[in-house]
């Protein structure tokens, strides 16, 4: 099975939106709303920030949103700070029983 | 509150069997998917493989014939076996509860080299 893909740095300013893409497949993304986000400081575990497609957590900040559309979903932080400069991943179920994640994205508040 | 402790070996001799185990600190051990995940230095999460308490598993197929995980309800505690490492197998190894993954071990660094 291949990564889920994913841009490898995406940057903003505080107080502004981003938006990070997960790209699949129709044996991953495309045929499950098993889809899950993390967050990864550096040195530290991951967290979750995102799972079903668009639930969030409830200790995770509502600036925190989730979508999909095809074998593509999305990750939007809105309100960006500095707390949010971080590793984020996307992990999807696949149709073959188990679980890909995605290549990872660096987000870089200026 | 419950947490997740990886314990094992921090150097393995390349060729040989890396031997990991998750122990979890409340008896939710029955109720829940639990899985295995690996991050080589800088680079990006790789999901193992899961086990559920009945014994049902499934495994990366990139990692499917050196991969082994078992669950030991009795004391609270699953465990992952990868075989034959090399040094591409040096990461952090992470155990996880569930999908989502909604809780994690601290994970363990596990360097292969002689």
């Amino acid at each position: 099975q291949s990564a889920l893909t994913q841009p490898a740095s995406v940057s903003g300013s505080p107080g502004q939106s981003i938006t990070i893409s997960c790209t699949g497949t129709t044996s991953d993304v495309g045929s499950y709303n098993y889809l899950s986000w993390y967050q990864q400081h550096p040195g530290r575990a991951p967290k979750l920030i995102i799972h079903a497609v668009d639930n969030r957590p409830s200790e995770v900040s509502n600036r925190f949103s989730g979508s999909k559309s095809g074998n593509t979903a999305s990750l939007t932080i809105s309100g960006l700070q500095a707390e949010d400069e971080a590793d984020y991943y996307c992990c999807s179920y696949t149709t073959s029983d188990t679980y890909v994640f995605g290549t990872g994205t660096k987000v870089t508040v200026l | 509150q419950v947490q997740l402790q990886e314990s094992g070996p921090g150097l393995v001799k390349p060729s040989e069997t890396l031997s990991l185990t998750c122990s979890v600190s409340d008896d939710s051990i029955s109720s829940y998917y639990w899985s295995w995940i690996r991050q080589p230095p800088g680079k990006g999460l790789e999901w193992i493989g899961f086990i559920f308490n009945d014994g049902r598993s499934s495994y990366n197929p990139s990692l499917k014939s050196r991969v082994n995980i078992r669950i030991d309800t009795s004391k609270n505690r699953f465990s992952l076996k990868l075989n034959s490492v090399t040094a591409a197998d040096t990461a952090v190894y992470y155990c996880a509860r569930g999908f989502p993954f909604d809780l994690w071990g601290r994970g363990t660094l596990v360097t292969v080299s002689s």
